[in-house]
């Protein structure tokens, strides 16, 4: 069964641009999760996203946003970047909504210049 | 954002060594995960723990979910050169909080041939 995929792998943006970021989760699991992680503040929580709603989402300034399909998949976008938004994005998956097991993608490394 | 506490923050051992990492939180946790993070890569999943006092055995890594639920430990026996990288313990608090997964700092481990 193919793990979850994440695209780009790699993205060099400029101060001010809006990325996009995508997400394919595990066939058959329904919930994504995003993560973002940096050297200072190590792993922290996103957004949780499950039958196409966010049902949680983490202290990250509006600017964080994020969408899931019908069929499971997700994308974030940040727009306005920062310096300080460089950092590598992670998106898990799990089976189903709530505690369970997450599955993490290779993540895509952003750097913002 | 809030982290659990791990600890060591990193070891370096001789290869055939055992290692023990643990995690403590101030709060409960219904869910501990642990995983292990190669360098450009997401975090992989090792152990999940459910129940408190559950231990729990995957290969050469065993796991346990601390009786108060603050806390949990990772031993890791025999240890061998591609044990090297960086462990990570995550807990859930499940319920309006879902499927978000807090993180500890890691401990990076480095072995010795």
């Amino acid at each position: 069964k193919a793990g979850v995929t994440q695209t780009p792998r790699y993205l060099i943006k400029t101060r001010g641009q809006q990325v996009t970021l995508s997400c394919s989760p595990i066939s058959g699991h329904r919930s994504v999760s995003w993560y973002q992680q940096t050297p200072g503040q190590g792993l922290q929580f996103l957004f949780e996203y499950f039958s196409e709603t966010q049902r949680n989402k983490g202290n990250f300034p509006g600017r964080f946003s994020g969408r899931q399909f019908s069929n499971s998949r997700s994308e974030m976008n940040v727009s306005t970047l920062e310096l300080g938004d460089s950092a590598l994005y992670l998106c898990a998956s799990t089976r189903d909504r709530g505690i369970g097991e997450q599955y993490f993608g290779p993540g895509t490394r952003l750097t913002v210049t | 954002g809030q982290q659990l506490n791990q600890s060591p923050q990193s070891m370096f051992i001789q290869e055939g060594e055992d290692v023990s990492m643990n995690c403590t939180s101030s709060s409960i946790f219904n869910t501990w995960l642990w995983y292990k993070q190669d360098p450009g890569e997401g975090p992989v999943l090792l152990i999940a723990l459910y129940k408190a006092g559950e231990l729990t055995s995957n290969g050469r890594l065993t796991a346990q979910f601390g009786i108060t639920r603050k806390d949990s430990f990772l031993n890791i026996s025999a240890s061998i050169p591609s044990d090297v990288g960086i462990y990570f313990c995550a807990g859930q608090k499940g319920g309006n909080q879902g499927g978000k997964l807090i993180f500890g700092q890691g401990t990076e481990l480095s072995v010795k041939p």
